[in-house]
């Protein structure tokens, strides 16, 4: 059974304080691993896709990264409007994603 | 480009009484198409998929039904809602298995 868990549950930053958000999974058959912002009330908005361990991503100050058994969201010098929750999602075989429970990233001005 | 409507938006319903949330696609033609739900403080759980016309595979028994009339139309259903029905419920489409999916703007269900 594919399984997802992301970390932390909750990050709280001052404006400009960069981190990483983690994502480790455990799937069989990687096809790709998925990472979506989502606002509250909102649907979830797709930010990046990764094929291959090693492969990286980057929109503005995001940088998505992959390895065998994880994926890592670098944001850079975040801004209040990089408030959101992260979620990340390997696909598998099957065909639909397994979502992590996401990380709620709080960024303070 | 592609659009992905779901309706409505809001929605208040007693316990017992049936439910059925809309979703249609624009853009596109024999998309993969999903429902989402996501409970408070829990992840988004996959409920339904479907690669295409009346082909309906679900992931999770429970008091749901989806179906799948036209091309670009996924029906969510309930005869007898549940309190535990209540949730956020996301309609999305995908060109195939693995590739990117994309979501609605979702609908809040609030079972009382």
């Amino acid at each position: 059974e594919d399984q997802v868990t992301q970390s932390p549950e909750a990050l709280r930053l001052q404006e400009g304080e960069s981190s990483s958000l983690n994502c480790s999974y455990t799937v069989s058959g990687l096809r790709g691993l998925f990472w979506y912002r989502q606002d509250p009330g909102k649907g979830p908005e797709f930010l990046f896709t990764l094929y291959s361990a090693g492969e990286e991503k980057e929109k503005e100050r995001l940088k998505a990264t992959l390895t065998k058994k994880e994926s890592f969201l670098h944001i850079t010098a975040p801004k209040p409007e990089d408030s959101a929750t992260y979620l990340c999602a390997p696909a598998g075989g099957a065909d639909g994603l397994t979502f992590g429970k996401g990380t709620h990233l709080i960024i303070q001005p | 480009s592609q659009t992905i409507h779901q309706w409505p938006a809001t929605l208040v319903q007693p316990v017992g009484s049936p439910l059925s949330l809309e979703c249609t696609v624009e853009g596109t033609s024999n998309p993969n198409l999903y429902w989402y739900r996501q409970a408070a403080g829990r992840g988004l759980q996959l409920l339904f998929y479907s690669v295409g016309i009346g082909q309906i595979s679900s992931e999770v028994p429970q008091n749901l039904s989806a179906s799948r009339p036209q091309d670009r139309q996924f029906i969510l259903s309930s005869k007898k809602l549940l309190l535990s029905d209540s949730g956020f419920y996301l309609c999305a489409w995908s060109s195939g298995v693995g590739n990117t999916i994309y979501f609605g703007e979702g609908s809040w269900l609030t079972v009382v």
